[in-house]
């Protein structure tokens, strides 16, 4: 099955820079989503991208997709301490099923103030 | 105000009982899922339902068990024959269709721990 597996693992930056995390994934899709855990929290949905599309925006997110690649990028612009979180990347399921994410390991960013 | 709620939050638990996670949503999604989560990992699919009385097995359904009576609500029971039951485990709805791209809501998980 495929999956998005997000480099790195983990990632330390000081406030006001900027985060990059990327995902790769094995099989074509027809979206890819982004989505943030805070710790000992449920996930939340940040943007999702559609195959068609190479970048998207939401505030200070900035989402890349290269089909060619098959990778995506999450950019975090101008980072807050409050962005200390994991981030996941998501694809649907490749067994024709709509319904089913499989997520990625996920990267742990660190903001330090 | 919607959502999705999971309870309790933490669950302790003796080692040969069962045990049932709530969950409920008042989203009006058609399908809902359980995941679990270990620690540093992402989510593994235990089950998920596409629509009332209905619902398949995920990746790791062993030793657990669901049921679909009413769209709202999706309860996971974890049994004794789940080898290794500590985890943090966590519910989301969607709602699929033409058009749709099943992005998730998840509620606020609850972490389980056997004794």
């Amino acid at each position: 099955s495929q999956q998005g597996e997000e480099d790195p693992q983990a990632l330390s930056i000081q406030e006001g820079e900027n985060a990059t995390m990327n995902c790769s994934y094995k099989t074509s899709i027809n979206n890819l989503q982004w989505y943030r855990q805070n710790s000992g929290r449920g996930l939340v949905h940040l943007i999702l991208i559609r195959s068609n599309e190479r970048e998207k925006h939401s505030g200070r997110l900035r989402v890349t997709l290269d089909t060619s690649k098959k990778s995506s990028s999450l950019l975090i612009t101008a980072s807050r301490a409050a962005d200390t979180a994991s981030y996941f990347c998501a694809t649907p399921n490749s067994g024709g099923s709509n319904y089913k994410l499989t997520f990625g390991k996920g990267t742990l960013l660190t903001v330090n103030p | 105000d919607g959502g999705i709620t999971q309870s309790p939050k933490y669950l302790f638990r003796k080692e040969g009982q069962n045990v049932t996670l709530s969950c409920e949503q008042n989203l009006n999604h058609d399908a809902m899922y359980w995941y679990r989560q270990d620690p540093g990992q992402g989510l593994r699919l235990i089950y998920y339902s596409q629509i009332v009385n209905d619902f398949q097995k995920g990746d790791i359904a062993e030793g657990y068990s669901v049921s679909r009576e009413k769209k709202e609500s999706f309860p996971l029971t974890v049994t004794s024959a789940q080898k290794n039951p500590t985890a943090f485990y966590l519910c989301a709805s969607s709602t699929p269709g033409p058009g749709a791209h099943n992005e998730q809501f998840f509620g606020p998980g609850t972490r389980l721990t056997v004794l």
